[in-house]
């Protein structure tokens, strides 16, 4: 049960766009749709942010958004703002439920 | 409203056993999965275990495997995590979830193991 990889950090000003990325397996990455990606603020719970690749939940700005091509899923956060400045944690299902995290990437906004 | 609340968390030697407990309102506990997880210092997140809904099913992260049970009670509202033989490495936050299909929507504040003699 290997990790999905994603960079440690990633950073933008505001207003700029920025993507993180998520590698996987054909595994996992490459044959379920189910990648989800998580906010998590110093101190909080994690936040869902996308699920199934590219849905978004009520009440999560647009400015967010998914995708996955092979077996690389990617977070893109357009227009970004101060308070998008977290971690955000990747994940895909497995199979025979078991769900594997990427390790993190802490995102900067300058 | 949605809510997850863990509690149990606290500080044990290697070797003893803890058990969190996960306490869930606003929403009809017994048609969800739910899933616990954990954050160690400096780490990413880490899923541990899921639970099906009437607690018939359950299946565990390698790296707890046989250390770990998880448990509900329906009746309670209330999910379950007995860690036994703690190692250092064990030492994070816990966080319950509640699974939603193959993601998952709602989280807990969390709850800290540390493990030290």
């Amino acid at each position: 049960q290997s990790a999905l990889t994603q960079p440690p950090s990633a950073s933008g000003s505001p207003g700029q766009s920025v993507t993180i990325s998520c590698t996987g397996t054909s595994s996992d990455i490459g044959t379920y749709n189910y990648v989800s990606w998580y906010q998590q603020h110093p101190g909080k719970a994690p936040k869902l942010m996308i699920y199934e690749v590219s849905k978004r939940p009520s009440g999560v700005p647009d400015r967010f958004s998914g995708s996955k091509s092979g077996n690389t899923a990617s977070l893109t956060v357009s227009g970004l703002q101060a308070e998008d400045e977290a971690d955000y944690y990747c994940t895909s299902y497995t199979g025979i439920y078991i769900w594997l995290f990427g390790g993190g990437t802490k995102l900067t906004v300058l | 409203e949605v809510q997850l609340v863990e509690s149990g968390g606290g500080l044990v030697q290697p070797g003893e056993s803890l058990r969190l407990s996960c306490a869930a309102s606003g929403f009809t506990f017994i048609d969800y999965w739910m899933h616990w997880f954990r954050r160690a210092p400096g780490k990413g997140l880490l899923w541990l275990s899921r639970i099906d809904s009437d607690g018939s099913g359950t299946i565990y992260a390698d790296s707890v495997k046989g250390r770990f049970t998880i448990s509900r009670d329906n009746a309670k509202n209330t999910l379950y995590l007995h860690m036994n033989s703690l190692r250092a490495e064990d030492t994070a936050v816990y966080y319950c979830s509640r699974g939603s299909y193959y993601h998952f929507d709602y989280w807990g504040q969390g709850a800290l193991v540390t493990v030290s003699s």
